[in-house]
């Protein structure tokens, strides 16, 4: 059964500073995901990694894939107010039917001045 | 742009009453999916289709049930509701095994 680890879950951070979210899943997929949610609102893709190696820049977000260490991160640089929301991976079930997604329990980031 | 619109974003039903969220999708996904997000639970999955009229059991399919007699038309029915599934419900919907598109939401609470 595939399982995904967000951690941490919540995350206090300075303006400024730089942070790192790992998402770890249990058996093997070559696809994740990540996606933001505001408070009230849905989620919204961020990024997309189909392959090992895999990594995607988005302004003061990058994300990357290594498949062997079943590990995801999402890397936040120089953090801005702007992205205080809740984070979520969702990995790729093979096990289940085509398009099943696992998701973890989100990273509520919070980003004070 | 992939549209995915849910029939309403804020409900109230009594415990006992039969409960229908609507999803609709214009990107002609064959994939439709429902879950319920919960604090500190995360996005749990109630049921989804990979094709009209077919369905599968997610993690909590339980007091639930859902229709897809149209393509672009999801929906979740919950028989009998109770207080219990007060929550948020997300729709979403892909093509083949990529990245999935989500509605607004339905915030129920049952009473």
């Amino acid at each position: 059964e595939l399982k995904v680890e967000q951690n941490p879950l919540f995350l206090s951070m300075q303006e400024g500073k730089n942070y790192t979210i790992y998402c770890n899943y249990s058996t093997t997929s070559d696809r994740l995901y990540w996606y933001r949610q505001d408070p009230g609102k849905s989620l919204e893709s961020l990024f997309v990694l189909l392959s090992n190696g895999a990594v995607k820049q988005e302004g003061r977000l990058m994300a990357s894939l290594d498949t062997k260490a079943r590990l995801s991160t999402l890397h936040i640089t120089a953090a801005v107010h702007d992205l205080s929301a809740t984070y979520f991976c969702a990995v790729l079930n093979y096990g289940g039917s085509q398009g099943n997604l696992i998701f973890g329990k989100g990273t509520k980031l919070s980003v004070k001045p | 742009d992939v549209k995915v619109t849910q029939s309403s974003r804020y409900l109230v039903k009594r415990t006992g009453e039969k409960v229908f969220l609507e999803c609709v999708q214009d990107m002609d996904h064959e994939n439709m999916f429902w879950y319920r997000q919960d604090p500190g639970l995360g996005l749990r999955l109630i049921y989804f289709s990979y094709d009209v009229k077919m369905k599968e059991k997610g993690d909590i399919p339980e007091g639930y049930s859902v229709s897809r007699e149209k393509k672009e038309r999801f929906s979740l029915i919950l028989e009998s509701a109770s207080t219990n599934q007060t929550s948020m419900y997300l729709c979403a919907s892909s093509f083949e095994a990529r990245e999935q598109y989500f509605g607004p939401g339905t915030r129920l609470t049952v009473t």
